[in-house]
């Protein structure tokens, strides 16, 4: 009910390219679904997040997508620079969970310049 | 407010060796959060505070893990007996708490423990 799965594990864009990360979650109570960043030696900080009432949401070069009937959220960096090379988790909240209880394992990304 | 800071940023004990860590979470936050982090791996949540009361503690959390906040300030995780499998990074984060809208978290840099 808990379990949040990301994918993928590892991922390597060109630079200038679209990078594209998922999360797949069970629990349909979750209502706020954000991404963290993680740079090496630092811990993670918020780089978006989603509420279940919009499909997607915009910032910058980054972009996350909703699909509530295929409980998965994804968030795509477009125009991928090599600063953007870090781990970005995932870590749905919600329900009797009001607080980021729950992690995806994460996806280091790698942008080639 | 210069964010949240840890102390220190690194610990090399030995095993069977007695270790704390203190976090200084940003100032209005009144929630703080524990979680341990290994390589390739997401953060693991250990415990959380609201104010000075510890609202939630993790399986994880055995009898040698401890956690105080005892004005509702800084906290204090503290290992008695240090295992080798307890080597990770120990990160700390505050949030101002649901009631504020999401629950949006700032992470310190982290404690990088190594048990030899």
């Amino acid at each position: 009910q808990q379990q949040v799965k990301q994918s993928p594990q590892s991922l390597i864009v060109q630079k200038g390219g679209i990078s594209i990360i998922n999360c797949a979650y069970e629990n349909t109570a979750f209502d706020y679904f954000p991404w963290y960043q993680q740079f090496p030696g630092k811990g993670p900080a918020l780089l978006i997040a989603i509420r279940p009432d919009v499909s997607e949401k915009k910032e910058g070069r980054f972009t996350i997508s909703f699909n509530k009937s295929a409980k998965q959220f994804s968030l795509h960096i477009m125009d991928s620079q090599p600063g953007d090379s870090a781990t970005y988790f995932c870590a749905p909240l919600g329900g009797d969970s009001n607080y980021q209880l729950i992690w995806g394992a994460g996806t280091k990304l790698i942008i080639k310049p | 407010d210069t964010g949240v800071s840890q102390d220190p940023r690194h610990k090399i004990t030995k095993r069977g060796q007695n270790v704390t860590f203190r976090c200084d979470p940003i100032s209005e936050h009144n929630r703080l959060y524990w979680y341990r982090q290994t390589l390739g791996q997401g953060p693991e949540f250990l415990t959380y505070f609201q104010n000075e009361a510890q609202l939630e503690k993790s399986r994880l959390l055995s009898d040698r893990f401890s956690a105080e906040r005892p004005k509702g300030s800084f906290s204090t995780l503290e290992i008695q007996r240090t295992e080798q499998g307890d080597s990770a990074m120990y990160l700390c984060a505050s949030s101002p708490g649901p009631s504020s809208g999401a629950n949006v978290l700032t992470f310190g840099a982290g404690s990088r423990l190594t048990v030899l």
